[in-house]
Formats: structure tokens, C-alpha cells, sequence
């Protein structure tokens, strides 16, 4: 079975301060994502991975930025939370055949619950 | 299976009918499809995929169709469980061909199992 963790269920920080989502996936997945979903909104895209030390920007890249070192573990970092950066973030994670243009289904973590105070 | 303003289009079934949930999808150059179940407080679990060179596809239980010509999705569930009430998301790759390009996703439906 494909496992995503994420390495907080809720979270609570203030205005200003560095918050560092972490997620680890456990099958050798090339793919990684951040999501984030709001009421009314659906998921929303944020950044992705292809490879390590890869990124590309999603469709609401502003205010994030994100970080791979390992093959493993992404991470996303809000550099200065605000109040309308509350929300669920969700990681997932997928098999790599970018070279054959293909896209795999996706495999997601349970989700952090973020409130910006 | 689009929502409007910020209310969840809902559906509402009697335990052991069949539901169907449908789904519009916006980019007609997509390839790839998908349907996730999310319940309250966890993250979406994947339940089909199809292909754009599929119209049809079936698993346990459940059948996606494809209806290309006019860009809509539909998920099948046959004799809804109790367990089957969720929020249910079509999904869409945001740019085909790309591979690990993210995906694009409907707001979602709420399904109801009555008994």
C-alpha cells in the first residue's frame, strides 16, 4: 500500500512566523504535490516536484515555497504566515513517466489543518 | 458535480440504490481522469482512473464513463453502502502530456446514504 505521511495533523501559528510543512512518502514515487483546500474552493494546486531538487509552480504559488532534497520528503514553507494562508494542505504523491507524457494517479496524505492566528 | 458559491451540490440516496454523480471538466486537450472519496477529516482516496482513449471503465462496485464530446464525467456506484457517504471529486491533469503536472479538481458532491 502507498503511505503518505504528514508530519502534523493540526497546526497553530501567528502572523509573521516560518511554518515548515513536511511529507514523506514511502513508495519510491518520482511525483510529489502540495495542495491546499478551502470550503467552496476545492484543492487547489500550490507546487509541485518531478525529481529532486526540482520544482514548479502550481496555480496558487504566492506566499509558498517549497524544498526536495530527498527523494522522499517534500517540504512546504509559508516564509511568513498570514490569516488567509488557514487552511487544510494536503500532500500527495505519484509514480514518475513524465518522459512518456503520462499522468499517474495520485496518492494523498491525511492533511495538515493550519490556522493562522 | 459543480458547485455553486460555496454550497456542495449534495446527493441524496437510498441505502442499496445506485448513485450517480456527474462531473464537468473544463480542458478539452485533458487525457486523464479521476474520481476521489474524501470523508471528514481525511485526505482523498482514490477510487478510479480512466484514460481519454476509454469511454468506459469499471471497478468494484463503481464505473467511470467518459463522455469527451461534451467534457463530462460521471461515477457510478452500484447498491450505495452506508460507508459510501463522502465527498466525492472528478478530477482532471491540468495540461496533457505533461506527466507530473498536478491535477485540476471539481469542487465536489456530497453524497448521502439514507437507510
Amino acid at each position: 500500500d502507498v503511505k503518505v505521511t504528514q508530519s502534523s495533523r493540526y497546526l497553530v501559528k501567528r502572523t509573521g512566523e516560518k511554518v515548515f510543512l513536511e511529507c514523506v512518502q514511502d513508495m519510491d514515487h518520482e511525483n510529489m504535490f502540495w495542495y491546499r483546500q478551502d470550503p467552496g474552493l476545492g484543492l487547489r494546486l500550490i507546487y509541485f516536484s518531478y525529481d529532486v531538487k526540482m520544482k514548479e509552480k502550481g496555480d496558487i504559488p504566492e506566499g509558498y515555497s517549497v524544498s526536495r532534497e530527498k527523494k522522499e520528503r517534500f517540504s512546504l514553507i509559508l516564509e511568513s504566515a498570514s490569516t488567509n494562508q488557514t487552511s487544510m494542505y494536503l500532500c500527495a504523491s505519484s509514480w514518475g513517466r513524465r518522459r512518456l507524457g503520462l499522468t499517474d494517479t495520485q496518492y494523498f496524505g491525511p492533511g495538515t489543518r493550519l490556522t493562522v492566528l | 458535480g459543480e458547485s455553486v458559491g460555496l454550497h456542495l451540490p449534495t446527493l441524496s440516496v437510498q441505502e442499496g440504490d445506485n448513485s450517480i454523480i456527474n462531473c464537468a471538466y473544463s480542458n478539452s486537450a485533458s487525457d486523464y481522469f479521476i474520481w476521489y472519496k474524501q470523508e471528514s477529516g481525511k485526505g482523498p482516496q482514490f477510487i478510479i482512473d480512466i484514460r481519454s482513449n476509454m469511454d468506459k471503465r469499471q471497478g468494484q462496485r463503481v464505473t467511470v464513463l467518459l463522455n469527451k464530446t461534451v467534457k463530462h464525467l460521471s461515477l457510478q456506484i452500484a447498491a450505495t453502502q452506508p460507508g459510501d457517504s463522502a465527498v466525492y471529486f472528478c478530477a482532471e491533469n491540468r495540461y496533457s502530456g505533461g506527466g507530473a503536472d498536478g491535477l485540476t479538481f471539481g469542487k465536489g458532491t456530497h453524497l448521502i446514504i439514507q437507510p
